[in-house]
């Protein structure tokens, strides 16, 4: 299976950028996938394809990367972005999911 | 809109089984695919597999073949799947997702509410 690697934990300051990284064992072509999760709810998708924005989310979240490289950037961050973060690939069988980023505002 | 209704949490013995419903409205339901992952603190979100809501036809992440089956019911607009053979390693909460009109086609752009399930004696 392909494995999405993210680091856990960011902390950062409202107004600041912040950049979450999502690196594949294999290549996805374009086809990763980025969700924001709040406690007890659903995951929210953010970013899909790489870089086109889902719909109804902010222009502040944008996405980046090919292959097995990709990043999830948020400019400026908000207070209500706290939440963990999680790329997921439909490029390879099964889809898989990163352990997801934890993002805390400082 | 798009909605995915999912069913209530459920209260399961080890051994048993149980089968969580997905009820869709808002979009033609045997247009699009209905996938279903589990998440769990431990193992993060899992990927189990999807359904051809038009054709029944599935495809199941091969930890989840003999766990899982997924199923439709087109008159009812519903996805189900039933979990057999339950352990407490089966305990999490599992959402149904709809995604483009075909799979891998674009990331999970809705979400059933999730349900919860518990396996213990």
């Amino acid at each position: 299976d392909t494995v999405l690697t993210q680091s856990p934990a960011l902390a950062v300051s409202p107004g600041e950028r912040v950049s979450i990284s999502c690196r594949a064992s294999e290549g996805v072509n374009s086809y990763m996938h980025w969700y924001q999760q709040k406690p007890g709810q659903q995951p929210k998708l953010l970013i899909y394809k790489a870089s086109n924005l889902a719909s109804g989310v902010p222009a502040r979240f944008s996405g980046s990367g090919s292959g097995t490289d990709f990043t999830l950037t948020i400019d400026p961050v908000e207070a209500d972005d706290t939440a963990t973060y999680f790329c997921q690939q439909s490029w390879n069988d099964p889809n898989t999911f990163g352990a997801g980023t934890k993002l805390e505002l400082k | 809109q798009v909605q995915l209704q999912q069913s209530g949490a459920e209260l399961a013995k080890p051994g048993s089984s149980v089968k969580i419903s997905c009820k869709a409205s808002g979009y033609t339901f045997t247009s699009y695919y209905i996938s279903w992952i589990k998440q769990t603190t431990g193992q993060g979100l899992e990927y189990i597999g999807y359904i051809n809501t038009g054709s029944g036809g599935t495809n199941y992440n091969e930890k989840f073949k003999g766990k899982a089956t997924l199923t439709v019911d087109k008159s009812s607009s519903t996805a189900f799947m039933q979990l057999s053979s339950l352990t407490p390693d089966d305990s999490a909460v599992y959402y149904c997702a709809r995604g483009g009109r075909y799979p891998g086609q674009g990331g999970f752009a809705y979400w059933g509410q999730g349900t919860l399930v518990t396996v213990s004696s």
